[in-house]
């Protein structure tokens, strides 16, 4: 158990419908990092937030957006919905955000469009 | 451009035999860090082993080493003694430069582990 949780597990829903993950990063670390993870892509880095503040921004469609909240948790909020947008969503965690911070990742949320 | 680049789609091993996955990177930066991840066909992420681009030692953490030749690029995963459970998709990832530190995966190597 990497200590940084994700909900829901799963998740199933229609094209044009809007969803929402969350993560909750380690306990001590203030930096959070959502990765998307598909047959085509591969593993790709979204989004980065420290400490509320959004920090770095990878390939993240402008349907995506995210969030750290003052309880360090965040959420990514997809918006009008796509098949292509089925994946496994991870959320990772560190305790500042540099270089050399190992990242510790949640179990995934498994997005499912149809 | 940060890249990084696993040859092996896929490998096989025999149990207690040692095995190694290979990892090349190319980064302009001079300050990055190196790490590989686990994911069995649960789906989960394992963190295994971190390397920093200014350590001169290899990192080890128990039957994973990361051999680091810095001049060469390149970053492989040792895992000695393999057993069944080791069975699963290894990524090798480089953290991003500068305070960032978001991480770029190569595209992962199949080990699959043989009784």
């Amino acid at each position: 158990d990497s200590g940084v949780t994700q909900t829901p597990k799963h998740l199933i829903t229609a094209t044009g419908q809007r969803v929402t993950l969350r993560c909750s990063p380690r306990s001590g670390d203030l930096s959070v990092y959502w990765y998307q993870q598909s047959l085509d892509q591969g593993l790709q880095f979204l989004i980065q937030y420290y400490n509320g503040e959004e920090r770095a921004k990878g390939n993240i469609l402008e349907r995506f957006s995210a969030q750290q909240f003052p309880d360090l948790h965040s959420e990514l909020n997809l918006s009008s919905l796509e098949l292509g947008d089925s994946a496994l969503y991870f959320c990772a965690s560190s305790v500042v955000g540099s270089t050399y911070n190992e990242q510790f990742f949640g179990p995934g949320t498994r997005l499912t469009v149809l | 451009a940060q890249k990084i680049t696993q040859t092996q789609p896929g490998m096989f091993v025999q149990e207690k035999e040692a095995v190694t996955l290979d990892c090349t990177y190319d980064t302009s930066d001079q300050s990055y860090g190196l790490f590989w991840y686990k994911q069995p066909s649960s789906g989960e992420m394992i963190f295994l082993i971190y390397q920093g681009s200014y350590d001169e030692q290899n990192a080890t953490e128990g039957r994973y080493s990361l051999n680091f030749q810095k001049a060469r690029k390149s970053a492989n995963l040792v895992i000695s003694a393999s057993q069944l459970g080791d069975s699963a998709m290894y990524f090798c990832a480089m953290s991003a430069g500068g305070s960032q530190g978001n991480l770029i995966f190569g595209k992962g190597t199949k080990l699959s582990v043989k009784p």
